[in-house]
């Protein structure tokens, strides 16, 4: 079974819309750690947001926030006032420490979402 | 600012070559990773080192050797190229201990194998 679930291969909007990105996971460890990033068509992974398990608010960063719903284990990302900038890959992460050795808390990612804005 | 970087950036291999994928990370973490990314398959971990001395299997080991040379240094070595290793390449590094900060990634390898 996945650990990471991004149930959306590809998304569309319109510039300046906002966009919702899907993500669930799977963990039975009290304690865990949610990232998402972004990937240009560049290549490079650019670190977004993080929400950890015990945050009682939703993360934000500026037009990026984490729609946390810990009963229903899911992380969506929402992103407000989509830019063409933003038109990239998207993959939501997740580091839990039953999948962790010598200290080490390993990333473990989902399939990724596919975003294109719209002019 | 280097952060995690990673040498070289694209690669062209023969069938049956060798190559050894470099990355230095200067951010003084213990944990580095190497990830491979496909199309449709997000990233999968290789190979993982939690500190200078030890490496151990991720998701999709075969095919692969890793040396962890020092605390900057973890390499990643194919030994015999083959098409399905075709992909690119990710280093990452993060904090020991740690798991509310993110990884750091290298800038990719982007290997294909003829």
């Amino acid at each position: 079974a996945q650990k990471i679930t991004q149930t959306q291969p590809g998304m569309f909007v319109q510039e300046k819309e906002a966009v919702t990105l899907d993500c669930t996971y799977d963990t039975s460890d009290p304690s865990y750690g949610l990232f998402w990033y972004k990937q240009p068509s560049s290549g490079e992974m650019i670190f977004l947001i993080y929400q950890g398990s015990y945050d009682q608010q939703n993360a934000t960063e500026g037009r990026y926030s984490l729609n946390f719903q810990k009963a229903r284990k899911s992380a969506n990302l929402v992103i407000s006032a989509s830019q063409l900038g933003d038109s990239a890959m998207y993959f939501c992460a997740m580091r839990e420490a039953s999948h962790a050795s010598g200290g080490s808390y390993i990333p473990t990612f989902g399939r990724g979402t596919s975003l294109i804005v719209h002019p | 600012n280097a952060g995690v970087t990673q040498t070289p950036k694209f690669q062209v291999l023969k069938t049956g070559q060798s190559m050894t994928l470099q990355c230095a990370q200067d951010m003084n973490h213990n944990s580095m990773y190497w990830y491979r990314q496909d199309p449709g398959m997000g990233l999968r971990l290789i190979y993982y080192s939690a500190s200078e001395g030890t490496t151990d299997k991720g998701e999709v080991p075969n095919g692969y050797n890793v040396s962890r040379l020092n605390k900057r240094e973890f390499s990643l070595r194919l030994e015999s190229a083959a098409p399905s290793q075709t992909s690119v390449y990710f280093c990452a590094s993060s904090p020991t201990g740690d798991m509310n900060t993110e990884a750091f990634f290298g800038q990719g390898t982007r290997l294909t194998v003829v």
